[in-house]
């Protein structure tokens, strides 16, 4: 079964700091990828996505992710973290051409950014 | 606001009574999906809508679960019989399907406590 793996439950960091999130995915297929963040109190909203194309996505807020499809990875990134990026980072996969639009998402990875 | 709404935000009831949830989807989205998310983890699919069609359930979604869209606008997710495992947030998600790529954008989620 198509699995998503987030290594990182609980990141600490300081303002300017550099963020990199960990995302690993078990499909072999072809996939749709995803980031969304849950800011404190907020509903999930997307950051970035990869459909195809450049492996390289830029989102909003800065974010950027890289689909590195030799190692099943989607790692999220950003050079310099600020305060109000504390949220919770989720990651998820779509099978992109089997012909179901679920989501798979990972366990998520709650960010602190102390100022 | 446009975005997916869900009603209500929290729910508190009682171990054996039913509950009823419900999501408005955005206004042109055909499709519609049910996640559930429990603490610690990334939200797991339910249950999804092409217009009123329900298309596919997860093993997750026990008979006690039955989700509906009669007119291809809202869903009502209604759990029967609720026992304290099925306390959680129920998210709510939308989207417009264009040739198998697609976003889901997703609502504010319900709240359940089951005392």
């Amino acid at each position: 079964a198509q699995s998503v793996s987030q290594h990182n439950h609980h990141v600490i960091l300081s303002e300017a700091a550099s963020l990199e999130l960990g995302c690993n995915y078990s499909y072999g297929g072809t996939v749709n990828l995803f980031w969304y963040v849950q800011y404190p109190g907020q509903h999930l909203q997307l950051l970035l996505k990869y459909f195809s194309g450049d492996p390289l996505v830029k989102g909003i807020k800065g974010f950027e992710a890289e689909f590195i499809k030799s190692k099943f990875s989607f790692n999220l990134r950003k050079p310099s973290v600020q305060w109000s990026d504390t949220a919770e980072y989720f990651c998820a996969v779509n099978e992109g051409a089997a012909g179901t639009y679920k989501y798979i998402f990972g366990t998520g990875t709650r960010l602190k950014v102390l100022a | 606001d446009t975005g997916v709404s869900q009603d209500p935000r929290h729910k508190i009831t009682k171990r054996g009574q039913n509950v009823t949830f419900r999501c408005d989807p955005i206004s042109e989205h055909n499709r519609l999906y049910w996640y559930r998310q429990t603490l610690g983890q990334g939200p797991e699919f339910l249950t999804y809508f092409q217009n009123e069609a329900q298309l596919e359930k997860s093993r997750l979604l026990s008979d006690r679960f039955s989700a509906e869209r009669p007119k291809g606008s809202f869903s009502t997710l209604e759990i029967q019989r609720t026992e304290q495992g099925d306390s959680a947030m129920y998210l709510c998600a939308s989207s417009q399907s264009a040739g198998g790529v697609e976003t889901q954008y997703f609502g504010p989620g319900t709240r359940l406590l089951v005392l």
